[in-house]
C-alpha cells in the first residue's frame, strides 16, 4: 500500500488569499489526483496531475482557480487561490497503487475560509 | 458518465450483519471500490472487486458484484460499534479517476 501525507492537516484563511496544499508519498507513482470534499457532500474531482505533463481539470475547475505542481513522482502541490468562503472544504490527494485496482487518500487538508 | 447512488442511513445492532448497497451506471467500470470515512478523518480503503468477479470476503467484509442489475453490496458481519462510520462506494471510469456515491451513514447501536 502506498503512505500518504498532506501538509498542512488543517487551516483557517482569510477571503482573498491563497493557500498551497502539498501531498507526499512514500513510494513513485504515476497517477496522482486532487478531490475535494465539501462539508457533508461526498468527494469530486478536481484534477489528474501526471508528472511530466500539465494536470488535466474536471468540468468546474480551472487552472487558475487551482493551479497544481507535479515536480516528481512522489510529490504534487495544489493551490487554492483567491479563496471565497465557497472554496471550504476537505482537499485530499490520492494515487494508484502499483497494483492497478488499488487507490489510496491522504488523510485531507481540512480549509476554512472566512 | 458514471452515476453512483446509495441508500443515505443504516441503522444497526450491535452484533447484527450489516448490508449497504450501491448501485452504478457504467458498465465499464473495471474495479468498485468501498471506503470507510470515520468523523474528521480521510478515507479507508477497505476493499475493491474487480469487475470479472461476483464476490470476494475479507474478513468480516463481504463484496457481491452483480453486473447485469449494476448493483454493489458490502456485508459488514458482526458489526461493532467501531464500525460506525460512513461508507463510501465508488467506481473508476475509463481506467482514470474515481466517481463516488453520496455515502451510507452506518449508525451501530449497542
Amino acid at each position: 500500500s502506498a503512505v500518504i501525507s498532506q501538509k498542512p492537516s488543517r487551516d483557517i484563511c482569510q477571503r482573498g488569499t491563497s493557500l498551497t496544499i502539498q501531498c507526499q508519498v512514500d513510494s513513485q507513482v504515476t497517477m496522482m489526483f486532487w478531490y475535494r470534499q465539501q462539508p457533508g457532500q461526498s468527494l469530486t474531482l478536481i484534477a489528474t496531475a501526471n508528472q511530466g505533463s500539465e494536470a488535466t481539470y474536471e468540468s468546474g475547475f480551472v487552472i487558475d482557480k487551482f493551479p497544481i505542481s507535479r515536480p516528481n513522482l512522489t510529490f504534487s502541490t495544489l493551490t487554492v487561490s483567491n479563496m471565497s468562503p465557497e472554496d471550504s472544504s476537505i482537499y485530499l490527494c490520492s494515487v494508484r497503487g502499483d497494483r492497478g485496482g488499488e487507490q489510496y487518500f491522504g488523510p485531507g487538508t481540512r480549509l476554512t475560509v472566512t | 458518465g458514471e452515476d453512483v447512488e446509495q441508500s443515505l442511513f443504516l441503522s444497526v445492532r450491535e452484533g447484527d450483519s450489516s448490508v449497504i448497497n450501491c448501485t452504478y451506471t457504467d458498465s465499464s467500470s473495471t474495479y468498485l471500490y468501498w471506503y470507510k470515512q470515520e468523523p474528521g478523518a480521510g478515507l479507508q480503503l477497505l476493499t475493491y472487486i474487480f469487475s470479472n468477479m461476483d464476490m470476494k470476503q475479507d474478513q468480516r467484509l463481504t463484496v457481491l458484484l452483480n453486473k447485469k442489475d449494476k448493483h454493489l453490496s458490502l456485508r459488514i458481519a458482526d458489526t461493532q460499534t467501531g464500525d460506525s462510520a460512513i461508507y463510501f462506494c465508488a467506481g473508476n471510469q475509463a481506467g482514470t479517476a474515481l466517481i463516488f456515491g453520496k455515502g451510507t451513514t452506518l449508525s451501530v447501536s449497542s
